[in-house]
């Protein structure tokens, strides 16, 4: 069957450290997966996506994410936490054969001064 | 804006009420979704449509009503809810490589 794991449900960082949010999903030929970031009481916002170009995919607010065909990873990373980062994020594989778009549990991140 | 509109943004209904939401989509996208997402839960995965007919029901109470009438709008329709069923719905378009989730009709069931 096909599915989304992010690996942590919550993370927690310290102001200006890294952030590694972990994505695995099922094998699939060319999924496209997608980062999104929700804040409280707020929609869906795209962070970035991965469509078979570029392996390492640079999004928006300092995101990046590897897309590793051999893991069947893509995690979220960031090099320097800010305080505005604190949210839940999403990764979200769309299975281009039936068109369907599948959610990870989501991780909250949570940003400590 | 992601090309994905759900109206209304927010929703108050009774119990016995029958209300509609509305999902539309000028993308040429061929498939449309709808999932909850309630406090504290992961995203539900409640319905997909591909060229209009639906392919997936994820064993949605039978009060949870879709419709596709075409490639570009999807409904659901709601009668008789619970207060359980108070969350965000969020609607989302996909075609290809491409997915775009609209911002959600928060719906309050009282």
């Amino acid at each position: 069957a096909q599915s989304v794991t992010q690996l942590d449900s919550h993370v927690s960082v310290s102001e200006g450290t890294p952030v590694l949010l972990r994505c695995n999903y099922s094998s699939s030929y060319s999924p496209s997966l997608f980062w999104y970031v929700q804040h409280p009481n707020k929609g869906l916002q795209l962070l970035l996506k991965y469509t078979s170009a570029a392996t390492l995919v640079k999004g928006i607010n300092g995101f990046e994410a590897e897309f590793k065909k051999s893991e069947t990873s893509f995690h979220l990373t960031k090099p320097s936490a800010h305080m505005s980062d604190a949210a839940e994020y999403f990764c979200v594989v769309l299975y281009n054969q039936g068109g369907k778009l599948i959610f990870g549990q989501g991780t909250e991140l949570s940003v400590k001064p | 804006e992601t090309g994905v509109t759900q109206t209304p943004r927010h929703l108050v209904m009774g119990m016995t009420n029958k209300k509609s939401l509305k999902c539309e989509q000028h993308l040429g996208h061929n498939a449309m979704y709808w999932y909850k997402q309630s406090a504290k839960k992961p995203l539900e995965l409640m319905f997909v449509y591909n060229f209009k007919e639906q392919t997936e029901n994820n064993s949605v109470p039978s009060r949870f009503s879709p419709e596709c009438p075409n490639s570009s709008h999807l409904f659901l329709h709601l009668h008789t809810l619970q207060p359980e069923d108070s969350a965000l719905y969020l609607c989302a378009s996909s075609h290809y490589t491409e997915a775009f989730f609209g911002q959600g009709t928060r719906l309050t069931v009282v």
